[in-house]
């Protein structure tokens, strides 16, 4: 069955730094990918889509890019601040495309 | 435009009772899915509904039912509470039928559930 892997052990990382959060897929190969933000008790938010035939997807300090000989997307914020801590999930659509299904996050923590 | 909007924000009940969660759309969304997330799973699907009907359907047992309103507003009903299901249960809506285009998911703030 799919999988999504996400490191779940907390990034941390200095204001100003390049934080860089993995997401890897196995035994499917989904057409797109979304990411989302979520902050404590409340809902996801969502951030960027990058389909399959993208490499890179950019909007402002963020970066997502998806590569699918890898089965990986990477997130990156430059330029990180501390406002920017919280967890990331990314969220591939399952096999039959019926719903969008989230990894477990990676809480990532900037420090001032 | 309103957001997504849930309610109750917090409950507690106890094993053998019943829930019902209510989740009000963005207006103009005509699909809404339901999620269940704890710190062990993560964000589990439950169902989606668009136009009244239930589209999809996640690996949750019969005990979690929901359904949806002409005006899109969407409840969703666990029966037979048991203390497994405290969670934080999630409504998202969006513009399309689950993810026929690529779906953006705007969610709500959520229902705390808590099971004693």
């Amino acid at each position: 069955s799919q999988k999504i892997e996400q490191n779940s052990e907390a990034l941390n990382i200095q204001e100003g730094k390049t934080a860089t959060l993995t997401c890897n897929y196995t035994n499917y190969s989904p057409a797109y990918l979304q990411w989302y933000r979520q902050d404590p008790g409340r809902g996801p938010v969502f951030l960027l889509l990058i389909r399959e035939n993208e490499k890179e997807k950019r909007k402002e300090r963020l970066k997502v890019t998806f590569d699918t000989t890898l089965k990986q997307s990477l997130f990156h914020i430059t330029a990180s601040q501390p406002a920017d801590s919280a967890t990331y999930l990314c969220a591939p659509p399952d096999t039959g495309r019926r719903a969008l299904t989230f990894g477990s996050g990676t809480r990532l923590q900037v420090q001032p | 435009k309103a957001g997504v909007t849930q309610t109750p924000r917090y409950l507690i009940k106890t094993r053998g009772q019943q829930v019902t969660l209510s989740c009000s759309p963005i207006s103009g969304h005509r699909s809404v899915s339901w999620y269940q997330q704890t710190p062990g799973q993560g964000l589990q699907f439950l169902f989606e509904y668009f136009s009244e009907t239930q589209r999809n359907k996640g690996n949750f047992p019969g005990r979690f039912s929901g359904r949806q309103f002409s005006n899109s507003r969407s409840e969703m009903n666990v029966s037979t509470l048991e203390l497994g299901d405290s969670a934080l249960y999630l409504c998202a809506s969006s513009h399309q039928l689950g993810t026929s285009n690529t779906g953006e998911l705007f969610f709500g703030e959520g229902s705390r559930l808590t099971v004693l």
